[in-house]
């Protein structure tokens, strides 16, 4: 069955540490999407792709980048971790021309 | 901007009670309403939808109705179950947009 999942699925990092949260997608959907959840905001847009080597900021990427090499990964990488980045981070893909996402596990990310 | 309003939870009803989420939005134009529910552990999942004004989404025994005129999309159920027991996100995709935003997310818990 095709799906998406999410590596690793918990992480703890120290602060000023590169973190890598990786995600892949066996749909092969056109977009990709990454978001954050924190309790009392929802979801919030991190970075988001149309396709293979094209990257977007979204509503809160300060301190977070990805790229798109191939249509199966969207790896967000944080570069200098901070404690206001420990969050639970979704990856959602979404076929081309269709709005509804299908979303991955999720990454508990904890920042000492 | 596009927003999305709902109810703050968390919201605990006893089996087979009558269930009602509030959600309202603010967009220009003619958006896509949808509910998401993710459950325990797990990311968000498409519960339903609806595509233009007057549309009705259902699954699940799930319903919500799409008015234009309230700027509304209430999630109702007439007899919840434990297993009901989630966060439910109201969402909006406005035509020509690329983004869904999604609202704060309302926790239900049904007891036995």
């Amino acid at each position: 069955d095709a799906e998406i999942t999410q590596s690793p699925r918990h992480k703890i990092t120290e602060t000023g540490r590169q973190v890598t949260l990786a995600c892949h997608q066996t749909w092969n959907h056109n977009n990709m999407f990454w978001y954050r959840q924190d309790l009392g905001h929802g979801l919030r847009l991190i970075h988001y792709s149309y396709g293979v080597q094209d990257t977007n900021k979204g509503e809160v990427s300060d301190g977070y980048s990805v790229s798109r090499s191939n249509t199966e990964d969207l790896p967000l990488t944080l570069e200098s971790a901070a404690s206001s980045q420990t969050s639970v981070y979704f990856c959602a893909s979404s076929r081309l021309g269709e709005d509804t996402q299908y979303f991955g596990p999720g990454t508990r990310l904890t920042v000492l | 901007g596009d927003s999305v309003t709902q109810m703050e939870g968390p919201v605990t009803l006893s089996e087979e009670a009558f269930l009602t989420i509030n959600c309202t939005y603010t967009a220009t134009g003619y958006p896509s309403l949808f509910w998401y529910v993710q459950y325990p552990g797990e990311g968000l999942q498409l519960l339903l939808k609806a595509t233009k004004a007057d549309d009705k989404g259902s699954n699940k025994g799930f319903e919500a109705t799409y008015r234009k005129e309230t700027t509304s999309f209430h999630l109702e159920k007439g007899s919840v179950q434990v297993s009901d027991s989630a966060v439910y996100f109201c969402a909006l995709r406005n035509t020509g947009g690329f983004k869904t935003i999604f609202g704060a997310g309302t926790r239900l818990f049904v007891k036995a």
